[in-house]
């Protein structure tokens, strides 16, 4: 596609289940990020993929958050027996390489009730 | 502090007006990059300074880095109220890590 895209959009969850989000980046494009934006907050790091190398996962805040990528496709972020706290919007991003421009999707907004 | 802050945190500005808004750092950086985000949207990249470089310009945007203060500044010339959204500045350090600040809200009243 032209862009990253994200799916779902929007996300309602109760509290205790698991959730999957889901992320396809620009064809090309080696370097995925997925971040989470708390409301008028900024950008918070979760985890980094580059190629076949091994992810950076320094951001994930606790083990019930995990992300895959197969290749250069598609990332799939899991969240396992959601939180209140993990209200928020989650963007992915991907670029030719890391550090140069990020292309982000529009994201998507879970709300745990 | 984080490594980058954007300053101010929120901006009101009348249409036609110049914007101004800085981002302070604190490690070295490799380079600086400035995004727009609209509401409910995903971030867009504007413009990119490389740490040897002073002065960017694209289009309305100019963006200046000054390594020894270890800021940066973007000016948004005759603002028109479709850049109303938040700017985020976000450095990429020597150890290949791009960081994004907390953002300035930027609102352009007609």
């Amino acid at each position: 596609g032209a862009g990253v895209s994200q799916s779902p959009s929007n996300k309602v969850t109760e509290k205790g289940k698991d959730v999957e989000l889901r992320c396809d980046p620009i064809s090309g494009h080696t370097a995925l990020y997925w971040y989470r934006q708390r409301l008028g907050q900024g950008l918070e790091f979760l985890i980094y993929f580059q190629g076949n190398s091994a992810p950076d996962k320094s951001g994930l805040p606790s083990d019930r958050f995990s992300a895959e990528r197969t290749g250069e496709s598609v990332s799939t972020l899991t969240i396992q027996r959601t939180q209140q706290e993990d209200s928020a919007v989650y963007l992915c991003a991907s670029s030719l390489i890391r550090a140069q421009p990020q292309h982000f999707g529009d994201g998507t907004r879970l709300s745990i009730l | 502090s984080q490594q980058g802050e954007e300053d101010p945190q929120a901006l009101s500005i009348q249409e036609g007006e110049n914007a101004t808004m800085n981002c302070s750092y604190k490690t070295s950086i490799n380079n600086l990059q400035w995004y727009r985000q609209n509401s409910g949207r995903g971030l867009v990249h504007l413009i990119l300074i490389r740490s040897n470089e002073r002065e960017k310009h694209s289009g309305r945007l100019r963006v200046t880095l000054d390594t020894s203060k270890k800021s940066s500044s973007l000016l948004i010339t005759a603002s028109r109220a479709a850049d109303t959204a938040s700017y985020f500045c976000a450095t990429e350090t020597s150890y290949d890590k791009v960081i994004f600040g907390p953002g300035t809200s930027l609102s352009v009243i007609p």
